[in-house]
C-alpha cells in the first residue's frame, strides 16, 4: 500500500529536550515536505527537499533541522523545542515531473501531535 | 506571490443540504488549484485539483469545483451533504516551476443531522 508514515502520532516533552520525528514513503517519490498546523493558520511549510542531500527552508523553519541522506526518509529534527512549537505536524511526498511537480498530488501522513512543556 | 484565501472558518449545514466552500486565490501567473480534506484524526487527502481545461473539476465523493479566472475563485461544492462529509477542507494553490503550495486556513464544513 502507498503511504506515508510518521512515528511517533503523539509526543509530549519539555523545554530544550532534543527529538526527531521520522518521515518515510514507500513510492519512490523525490519531494518530500514537513508542514506544521495550527488553528486559524491552516498548513505552513517548514522545510523541504527536492531529492537526497537536497533540502531547502519553507516559510517557518526557524528550530527546526532536517536531513535527507535516504530517498524514502525525510526526518524532522528539534534541537532545543520550545511550548511555541507545540502543533500538528505533517509529512508529505510527491514525485516531480518533468515539468517541475507543481500540478502533482502530496500525499500526507497521518500526523503528529506535539505537545512541548 | 502567491496567496490563499478561505473566508470561511467554520460552515454548518444540514443534511442532504447543498454547500458551497469558498476558496479565492492571487497570482500574478497560471496557477494549479486542489482541495483537500482533512477527516478527524487524519493526514489530508486530495479531493479534487484544477491543471488546465474544463473549469468545472469532479473529484471523489461527489465534490465538485468550478474555477473562475475573472474572479480569481476556486469555490467547492456539493449538492447533498451527508454526515461523513464532516471535516475540515483546504484550498491550494501552486504555479509551474516552483515546489511550494499555498494552502488556506482551512474551513471546518460540519453537517447536521
Amino acid at each position: 500500500e502507498a503511504q506515508v508514515t510518521q512515528n511517533p502520532r503523539y509526543l509530549i516533552t519539555v523545554t530544550g529536550k532534543k527529538l526527531t520525528v521520522t518521515c518515510s514513503q514507500n513510492m519512490n517519490h523525490e519531494y518530500m515536505s514537513w508542514y506544521r498546523q495550527d488553528p486559524g493558520l491552516g498548513l505552513r511549510q517548514i522545510y523541504y527537499s527536492m531529492n537526497v542531500e537536497v533540502t531547502d527552508k519553507g516559510d517557518v523553519p526557524e528550530g527546526y533541522k532536517v536531513s535527507r541522506k535516504e530517498k524514502r526518509n525525510f526526518p524532522l529534527i528539534l534541537e532545543s523545542p520550545s511550548p511555541n512549537q507545540t502543533s500538528l505536524y505533517f509529512c508529505a511526498s510527491r514525485k516531480i515531473s518533468i515539468s517541475g511537480g507543481a500540478y502533482d498530488t502530496q500525499y500526507f501522513g497521518p500526523g503528529t501531535r506535539l505537545t512541548v512543556l | 506571490a502567491q496567496s490563499v484565501t478561505q473566508l470561511d472558518s467554520q460552515v454548518p449545514v444540514f443534511e442532504e443540504a447543498p454547500v458551497e466552500l469558498r476558496c479565492n486565490y492571487s497570482s500574478s501567473v497560471s496557477v494549479y488549484l486542489f482541495w483537500y480534506v482533512q477527516y478527524p484524526n487524519q493526514g489530508l487527502q486530495l479531493l479534487l485539483k484544477y491543471l488546465s481545461g474544463s473549469t468545472l473539476v469532479k473529484g471523489i465523493n461527489g465534490f465538485e469545483a468550478e474555477f473562475n479566472k475573472s474572479q480569481t475563485s476556486f469555490h467547492l461544492r456539493k449538492p447533498s451533504v451527508h454526515i461523513s462529509d464532516t471535516a475540515e477542507y483546504f484550498c491550494a494553490v501552486s504555479t509551474s516551476g516552483t515546489y511550494k503550495y499555498i494552502f488556506g486556513t482551512g474551513t471546518r464544513l460540519k453537517v447536521l443531522a
